[in-house]
């Protein structure tokens, strides 16, 4: 089983709808959560830290549930330029040792006018 | 906020020569800095955990020999791919945290080298 999962997409969706990702990941461990959006060919930027009360952005909501080990992002209202892949991306900060984060292969969005 | 500094973006090379890619944090020390390397429609894997003043901490897999980092400074690391191979051909990113003030801040990412073998 993959340590971070996401449906792979592509999730192809008209201008002004609304978008839901999923991803979930196998280390109770894991200590902090983000999203990261990727444009092709780019570096990865960071969307949004999650956190377990759930977070909103304008636009952008994030829920976090530990039990479930299942982390969320919704898109309100999209926009051409969130046309992108969204990285879903656990770290894990032991007591010893190196801090490592974890990615997920990403869900690829295209947003249709 | 938080920013990295990934040099150079492109590089097209010969097979067998060794190449060099600095990261660099601009406005914190960063102790830690994180080497990733995406395939083309792959997720970003971690190669190895760059410490300031100690050796590197490698993902399994990942040749310490061929894949030299240097962290001489608290902003600056530096990733060697030595002899490199057309298979070594990948995009090459870098990241580092700000750890001081707020817990669990976010990795800020270089801009990525993308690495071309011929």
């Amino acid at each position: 089983r993959k340590e971070v999962e996401q449906d792979p997409g592509p999730f192809n969706v008209p201008e002004g709808a609304t978008v839901a990702f999923n991803c979930t990941y196998s280390n109770s461990a894991s200590q902090s959560f983000f999203w990261y959006r990727q444009d092709c060919r780019k570096e990865p930027k960071l969307l949004m830290s999650v956190y377990s009360s759930g977070n909103e952005d304008g636009r952008f909501t994030a829920q976090l549930n530990r039990a479930s080990q299942y982390i969320s992002l919704l898109i309100r209202d999209s926009k051409l330029s969130d046309s992108a892949t969204y990285l879903c991306v656990v770290n894990i900060v032991p007591n010893f040792g190196n801090e490592k984060l974890t990615f997920g292969t990403g869900t690829r969005l295209t947003i249709i006018p | 906020g938080a920013v990295v500094s990934q040099h150079p973006s492109w590089v097209i090379c010969k097979s067998g020569t060794s190449v060099k890619i600095e990261c660099r944090s601009l406005d914190f020390q960063a102790t830690t800095m994180f080497w990733y390397r995406q395939f083309p429609k792959q997720s970003l894997m971690l190669m190895a955990t760059s410490n300031e003043g100690s050796k590197a901490t490698y993902e399994q897999g990942v040749e310490k020999d061929k894949f030299l980092i240097n962290h001489a400074s608290l902003t600056l690391s530096t990733l060697t791919v030595t002899s490199a191979h057309p298979e070594d051909s990948s995009f090459y990113i870098c990241s580092a945290r700000d750890m001081t003030g707020i817990n669990n801040q976010p990795q800020h990412f270089g801009d990525g080298t993308r690495l071309s073998i011929l």
